[in-house]
């Protein structure tokens, strides 16, 4: 039982590239969720799908995009990358409204 | 909206000691906690969670105590083992009204076990 696998671990991406991160679960979960971690910062929402089909904006959306194609795929897109994008990036997944089950994290570094 | 802070950014105990981490809260309108641990290098795991209309609740080794009265809720580790050496953070949910609500973290602190 893999849970939530995210890729890649880590990225590095010049300023105005574009990166698509991926998220899989297995455990059929309907909530999935994308947040960015920073240092002294808790971590903040920034899109989540309540199913598949669906997404929504969370607390800090702006500069991304998501899909949910399929129920056990999320995908996190950066359209044109920002140094303040930098950051560590979770993916998560949960039967309920907050989240369970949290990826090993992708590290992005923008320059 | 919702500001949820941890008392001490890093908290050392001697194995086998029992471990407090506090935090505080904001909104009296939250009405549902966790406690998350992270490791290094992974990412969060749920540990409890907590409603409001309970004042306690205990897993396996670990205990979350909710005062709703100050804001305040702790998680307390028994027998702290070095294992348990990560940063622990807590949580609040606000506006469960809505299709997700609002989750808000705290900073985390820092838990380190020493033999």
């Amino acid at each position: 039982n893999a849970g939530v696998t995210q890729t890649p671990k880590f990225r590095v991406l010049k300023t105005g590239q574009s990166m698509t991160l991926l998220c899989a679960q297995d455990m059929n979960h309907e909530y999935m969720y994308w947040y960015r971690q920073d240092p002294g910062m808790g971590l903040r929402l920034i899109h989540y799908s309540v199913g598949e089909g669906t997404t929504a904006k969370g607390e800090v959306p702006d500069g991304y995009n998501v899909s949910r194609l399929k129920k056990q795929n999320f995908l996190l897109g950066l359209e044109s990358a920002a140094p303040s994008q930098t950051s560590v990036y979770f993916c998560a997944s949960s039967q309920k409204q907050t989240p369970d089950t949290f990826g090993s994290g992708t590290r992005l570094t923008v320059v | 909206g919702e500001s949820v802070g941890l008392h001490l950014p890093t908290l050392s105990v001697q194995e086998g000691d029992n471990s407090i981490i506090n935090c505080a809260y904001s909104n009296s309108a939250s009405d549902y906690f966790i406690w998350y641990k992270q490791e290094s290098g992974k990412g969060p795991q749920f540990i409890i969670d907590i409603r409001s209309n309970m004042d306690k609740r205990q897993g396996q080794r670990v205990t979350v105590l909710l005062n709703k009265t100050v804001k305040h809720l702790s998680l307390q580790i028994a027998a702290t083992q070095p294992g348990d050496s990560a940063v622990y953070f807590c949580a609040s949910l606000y506006d469960r009204g809505s299709t997700l609500g609002r989750l808000y973290f705290g900073r985390g602190t820092q838990l380190t076990v020493w033999p």
